[in-house]
This record gives structure tokens, sequence and C-alpha cells, in this order.
């Protein structure tokens, strides 16, 4: 399967500021990705498609202006959550598939965590 | 949009005994059911799938069963180990790769 990695695996930011995750699939063409976010103990949530070269899908209730995704090329999405809050203090993770229904590759994940 | 109901939430085994995972959905044009299993602070790993045009299907000690017409599938572990141990969610496709979650089953298997 696709093999797909995430930097940072982890960080810690102040209030106010911005942080960037990039989402990397090494061996797969991805011209979607996805991003989900997982709170402690709690399911994994989608929160928008990254389409490449147009712009993202997001899920009802997530902030398009405080969730930004890029997905410049077929192997690189970042995730850009600005203005951090603590409540965004969570497990973000992303993921690549294939067409139609078939099986999601997950990145291993990035631990957010806003003071 | 599609729903995916999980239950139960916990569920604690024996060492050798079975357990059994259950996922209802909504959407009646969801084909594909994949399962995951999560540790802790890793991602998920899909352990099996099932594809609406199957039954049943089975890997070692892990068999998927769907009915269609009831809108349900569920996991079967069997002979559970320690290392079973972990958060498994079911999922529900009905679109280009879109997955839809259950909320999660913490399995604990006691030596």
């Amino acid at each position: 399967g696709a093999v797909v990695s995430q930097h940072p695996s982890r960080v810690i930011c102040k209030s106010g500021t911005s942080v960037k995750i990039e989402c990397r699939s090494l061996d797969f063409q991805a011209t979607t990705m996805f991003w989900y976010r997982q709170f402690p103990k709690q399911s994994l949530m989608l929160m928008a498609t990254s389409n490449e070269g147009s712009k993202a899908t997001y899920e009802q209730g997530v902030e398009k202006d405080k969730f930004l995704i890029n997905h410049a090329s077929l192997t690189l999405s970042t995730l850009t959550v600005t203005s951090a809050h603590p409540e965004d203090s969570s497990f973000y993770i992303c993921s690549t598939g294939g067409g139609g229904a078939s099986e999601q590759f997950f990145g291993p994940g990035t631990r957010l965590t806003v003071l | 949009g599609e729903n995916v109901e999980q239950h139960p939430s916990t569920l604690s085994v024996q060492e050798g005994d079975s357990a059994v995972i259950k996922c209802t959905y909504s959407d009646s044009a969801s084909n594909y059911f994949p399962w995951y299993k999560q540790e802790l602070g890793k991602r998920p790993q899909l352990i099996i799938d099932i594809r609406s045009n199957v039954g049943e299907k089975k890997d070692q000690r892990i068999a998927v069963t769907l009915n269609k017409t009831a809108k349900h599938f569920s996991l079967h572990i069997t002979e559970t180990q320690p290392e079973d141990s972990a958060v498994y969610f079911c999922a529900a496709s009905s679109g280009y790769s879109t997955l839809t979650f259950g909320k999660g089953t913490m399995l604990l298997v006691s030596p």
C-alpha cells in the first residue's frame, strides 16, 4: 500500500500562533488527500478533502479560514492551523487512497498541543 | 450523509475468547466497509475490509460479515490475544474514498 508521512509528529505552540503540518505521499500520486482530527478517546472526524491543484472541500462546521489546506503537488498536502487556541489541541491525521471504494492509507499523525 | 453506529464502546474479554464488534450504517449506497485497529498515539491500521458484493470475509483469526439488507456489519476476532488490545473502528464509504467512521470500540484482552 501507499506510504504516507507526516511532519512534525509533535508540536507545541503558544496560543495565537500558526502551525503548519505536512502530509506526504511517498510512493503514490495522491490527487486527493484527507485530513482528520481526533480528540482523545474519540473517533476520527473528517475535516476536509484536499484536492491537488484546486480548493479543498471542508466538512460542515470546519472553518476554512482557520484550517488552511494547500495541495500544490501530487505528493504533498499541508494543513495550517491559524491563530491556534487550546481547543485546537488534537491529533491530526492525513490519509490518501485510490479511487472509488478503496483502502485509505494513513499518515502517522501529528500531535498538536496549544498552550 | 452517512451515519455509522458502533457497539459496544468498550469490550473486555479473557485471552482465548472471541470478540464481536457490531456496526450499522444508514446509507444504502455504501459499498465499502473497512475495519481499522488503532493503538494509542498511532495511526489506524487496516485489518480487514469487505465490499458490498460479499457477505463474509475471513483472514486467519479475523472475520467480517455484512448484511446489506439490515445495513449492518460485524467484526469477529477469535482466540484473542493480549496484543489484540486496541481501539477498533468500523467505517463505511459510499463515494470516492470518503470514509465515515464509527465511534470506536476499546478492546481489552486480559491474560
